[in-house]
């Protein structure tokens, strides 16, 4: 049983651009979650994904936003890239019903560097 | 707006030790979830345990058990006969609401924990 797969596993970009991180969910799960976690600091929400629609947001500029497929894998897109967007991008999935609803598994993450 | 605390940036602990780290937060909610997550150098956060805020019994996994202090709004993880396997980063993680709809954690800090042998 696949976990949840992340890619690429790094990346760099320079500043401006704009970059695009993609998640698989665990099988059985149907909802994705995007979290930032930059050096030596804790995973911080960026959005949750459901049903293929945004449900919930955190404290995130516009220029982050994503994407959710039939199949309910998930992508990040992240615009006009600034330097303080370095982090580390990890992707988790959850189902929303049946058991062990709101477990959520971490995929091992896509690690950015904006030069 | 929720916030959790870990106030130990680095622990240390000889092999077969015991060890607590160290967890608050802050909430005004009833029900909610909290959790302690694991962060290996592989980078995947792996769930150690969870606690859900309605229990008054300490959930324990194996050699993992958490003291939940819920008027103190305490959560600290307490790791017994520690391996070196255990070595990462551990960070404390609230959720609220039950069910499964949101996937929304509030993570602290996290403690890097070391094992000596």
């Amino acid at each position: 049983d696949a976990g949840v797969t992340q890619s690429p596993t790094h990346l760099i970009k320079t500043r401006g651009q704009q970059v695009t991180l993609r998640c698989s969910p665990k099988s059985g799960h149907d909802t994705v979650s995007w979290y930032q976690q930059a050096l030596g600091q804790g995973p911080q929400f960026i959005f949750q994904y459901y049903e293929e629609e945004e449900r919930q947001r955190g404290n995130f500029p516009d220029r982050f936003s994503g994407h959710q497929f039939p199949n309910y894998s998930s992508e990040l897109n992240v615009n006009a890239l600034l330097l303080g967007d370095s982090a580390l991008y990890l992707c988790a999935s959850s189902r929303v019903r049946g058991p062990n609803t709101g477990e959520l598994f971490f995929g091992e993450g896509s690690r950015l560097t904006v030069l | 707006a929720q916030t959790v605390t870990q106030s130990q940036p680095e622990m240390s602990v000889q092999e077969a030790e015991t060890v607590t780290l160290s967890c608050t937060y802050d909430t005004s909610e009833s029900d909610y979830y909290l959790f302690w997550y694991k962060q290996p150098p592989s980078r995947q956060m792996i769930l150690v345990i969870r606690q859900e805020a309605y229990k008054q019994q300490n959930a324990t996994e194996n050699r993992f058990s958490v003291n939940f202090q819920k008027a103190a709004k305490s959560f600290s993880l307490k790791i017994s006969d520690s391996q070196l396997g255990d070595a990462a980063m551990y960070f404390c993680a609230y959720r609220e609401g039950q069910g499964g709809a949101t996937n929304k954690l509030i993570f602290g800090t996290g403690t890097l924990l070391a094992v000596q042998p």
